[in-house]
């Protein structure tokens, strides 16, 4: 059964320390592993696909990493706005549908 | 462009009662998911369309749930003789297709309360 666990569940930052949310993950296979920011009382909003381990990406002071057992989610510098909970979810092989991890609630303090 | 929308933004019901909620995806994508977030949790699927192949129930939690979609667009969820346990948000995506390379886009979800 494919499993998604993330840590810390919560984490309070002061603006521009800098962090790092993890995502463990066991799936057969990987088609990909998909990193979420949601909003309270929004939908999820795409942030990243990782698909093979190595794989890095970059979207302002966010970069995601893949490793063959986790993800990471590196902050840098964050500002309050970057303020949310960041779900991580796995696609695998033969499902459609995604997996996710119950979210890491960050908040950054001005 | 318009993104998911889903209708109602909330919905309080008696335990009891049934209940539907809309989705409208996209327009042009192909494959529509369920899911439902209860809190602090994540996400759950439910059920997903792919245009016309038959729909994969796998996540349905009981038989009082089921979901149509009309004409590859529209989908509603209907929940039968809900139950307290049924609370949660009920969110909705879509994508071009089901390979990974194509990101689910979500609406903002429908808060069902059942009292």
């Amino acid at each position: 059964e494919d499993q998604v666990t993330q840590s810390p569940e919560a984490l309070r930052l002061q603006e521009g320390e800098s962090s790092s949310l993890n995502c463990s993950y066991t799936v057969s296979g990987l088609r990909g592993l998909f990193w979420y920011r949601q909003d309270p009382g929004k939908g999820p909003e795409f942030l990243f696909t990782l698909y093979s381990a190595g794989e890095e990406k970059e979207k302002e002071r966010l970069k995601a990493t893949l490793t063959k057992k986790e993800s990471f989610l590196h902050i840098t510098a964050p500002k309050p706005e970057d303020s949310a909970t960041y779900l991580c979810a796995v696609q695998a092989p033969g499902r459609r549908a995604l997996t996710f991890g119950s979210g890491t609630r960050l908040q950054v303090q001005p | 462009g318009a993104g998911v929308s889903q209708s109602p933004s909330n919905k309080v019901t008696e335990k009891g009662k049934d209940v539907e909620l809309r989705c409208d995806p996209i327009s042009g994508h192909t494959a529509l998911y369920w899911y439902r977030q209860s809190l602090g949790q994540g996400l759950e699927f439910l059920i997903y369309f792919q245009g016309n192949s038959a729909p994969d129930k796998s996540g349905l939690p009981s038989d009082r749930f089921s979901a149509e979609r009309t004409g590859g667009s529209v989908s509603t969820l209907t929940i039968q003789r809900t139950q307290q346990e049924d609370s949660a948000v009920y969110l909705c995506a879509s994508s071009l297709g089901t390979s990974a390379s194509y990101e689910q886009y979500f609406g903002p979800g429908t808060r069902l309360t059942v009292t």
